[in-house]
């Protein structure tokens, strides 16, 4: 059974950084990306990236280009996304995502991770 | 275009039929997965591809695809299926993924 778990929520000062982990468990870690995904309170859903685990190789959204790094550990089977220079409006649930379909259908996701950016 | 453009607000009288859409050029090339995601939820995935259900979702649910439209189709709403609903797919490079707006669904 696969699982998803992520660190837990953090608070951040604005022009802070915050790295968010993914550990994933019931299949193999570097068979599939990572994605990650947002959603700020009341609003949709914000696709950031993906990472390949086996290559390390990213791609990233526009928006977050220059501030989004997302890296693995394959020893230990764990994505990371870590944003800098927050500001308040980074505000939101963050998750991560294996990549399933097309590689854009997400049939498995972590809990979230709240991130709360404030002063 | 980036962009995958749903409909707000829906609703539909319990037991009837509602059909959701998104639109957006990617739909050309690609197919539109959807997502069910209820308050303080991770979103589930109800539709993919041209017409999959994962396990466990109700056959109620299904999807289709003309165009530069997707559709999502619930037939004989319950209850249960008042939500929010999201599609999305690769964008018109194929090389980032996005999402629609969300369409919320009220359940009479």
């Amino acid at each position: 059974q696969v699982h998803l778990v992520q660190s837990g929520a953090e608070v951040k000062k604005p022009g802070a950084s915050v790295k968010v982990s993914c550990k994933p468990s019931g299949y193999t870690f570097t068979g599939y990306y990572m994605h990650w995904v947002r959603q700020a309170p009341g609003q949709g859903l914000e696709w950031m990236g993906r990472i390949n685990p086996s290559s390390g190789g990213t791609n990233y959204a526009q928006k977050f280009q220059g501030r989004v790094t997302m890296t693995r550990d394959t020893s230990i089977s764990t994505a990371y996304m870590e944003l800098s220079r927050l500001k308040s409006d980074d505000t939101a649930v963050y998750y991560c995502a294996r990549g399933g379909y097309g590689d854009y259908t997400f049939e498995y996701w972590g809990q979230g991770t709240l991130v709360t950016v404030s002063s | 275009s980036s962009e995958l453009t749903q409909d707000p607000v829906v609703s539909v009288a319990l037991g009837q039929t509602v059909r959701i859409t998104c639109q957006g050029d990617s739909l050309r090339n690609y197919y539109g997965s959807w997502y069910q995601q209820k308050p303080g939820q991770a979103p589930v995935v109800v539709i993919y591809g041209k017409n999959n259900r994962p396990s466990g979702i109700p056959d109620r649910f299904s999807g289709s695809s003309s165009g530069n439209t997707a559709s999502l189709t619930i037939t004989g709403a319950q209850a249960e299926d008042e939500a929010d609903y999201y599609c999305n797919s690769r964008d018109t490079s194929g090389n980032h993924v996005v999402f629609g707006g969300g369409t919320k669904v009220t359940v009479l």
